[in-house]
């Protein structure tokens, strides 16, 4: 079956510009989760979905940093005016139940 | 508050030799425990996770991991290393009530020289 997918696989852009970034869970996953990946770094926690209700924003970074999430389907990941030091893989996963969490290939991010 | 230490940010073995990357954690709660592999350009794989149940975990690949309370250490092992192990592991933990933020480790690079 289908895992978790992102889009784009590949940004790149200007910094002071916004960007979106794409996630889709696998059918019937209740809970979607956002991480961040800088250079050499493990995972950073950036939010927690359990379906369209944000419990847990406390890891994002600043509030240029938002998601949102439509039903138990589709999130995006915002991010405003972006800066250097946003570059980073950004990684999406869901999960069925609040343990094993399935993730997707990543966005891997680039501000010039 | 938990937290996740790999001590070693490089490991190389030769291959058919074992394999032993180490992970100690700090944990407020019991704690699941998980190690992921990342192959380059591709997405991270769950390779085994401890839940309280038995302490000696196997995962996929012939990989396991034995949860140590007394010494708050998660190491991963592997008693003949292939070509194809080469990758990045991370050693996870996942504790407190909602039992649902993972906290990562910084990671592990595991190069197999033929």
């Amino acid at each position: 079956g289908a895992g978790v997918s992102q889009s784009p696989s590949n940004k790149v852009t200007e910094k002071g510009k916004d960007v979106e970034l794409r996630c889709d869970p696998i059918s019937g996953h209740t809970a979607l989760y956002w991480y961040r990946q800088r250079l050499g770094q493990g995972l950073e926690f950036l939010i927690y979905f359990q379906g369209n209700s944000a419990p847990d924003k406390s890891g994002l970074p600043s509030d240029r940093f938002s998601a949102e999430r439509t039903g138990e389907s589709v999130s995006t990941l915002t991010i405003q005016r972006t800066q250097q030091e946003d570059s980073a893989v950004y990684l999406c996963a869901s999960s069925p139940r609040t343990n094993e969490q399935f993730f997707g290939p990543g966005t891997r991010l680039t501000v010039l | 508050a938990q937290s996740v230490t790999q001590l070693d940010s490089h490991v190389s073995v030769s291959e058919g030799t074992p394999v032993l990357l180490r992970c100690n954690y700090s944990s407020s709660y019991s704690p699941s425990l998980f190690w992921y592999v990342q192959h380059p350009n591709k997405g991270l794989q769950l390779l085994l996770k401890y839940t309280s149940a038995a302490t000696l975990v196997k995962g996929i690949n012939g990989f396991e991991a034995e949860f140590k309370k007394s010494e708050t250490s998660f190491h991963l092992t592997k008693p003949s290393a292939h070509m194809s192990d080469a990758a990045e592991y991370f050693c996870v933990v996942s504790s407190g009530g909602s039992n649902y933020k993972l906290t990562f480790g910084k990671g592990t690079l595991l190069t197999v020289n033929p």
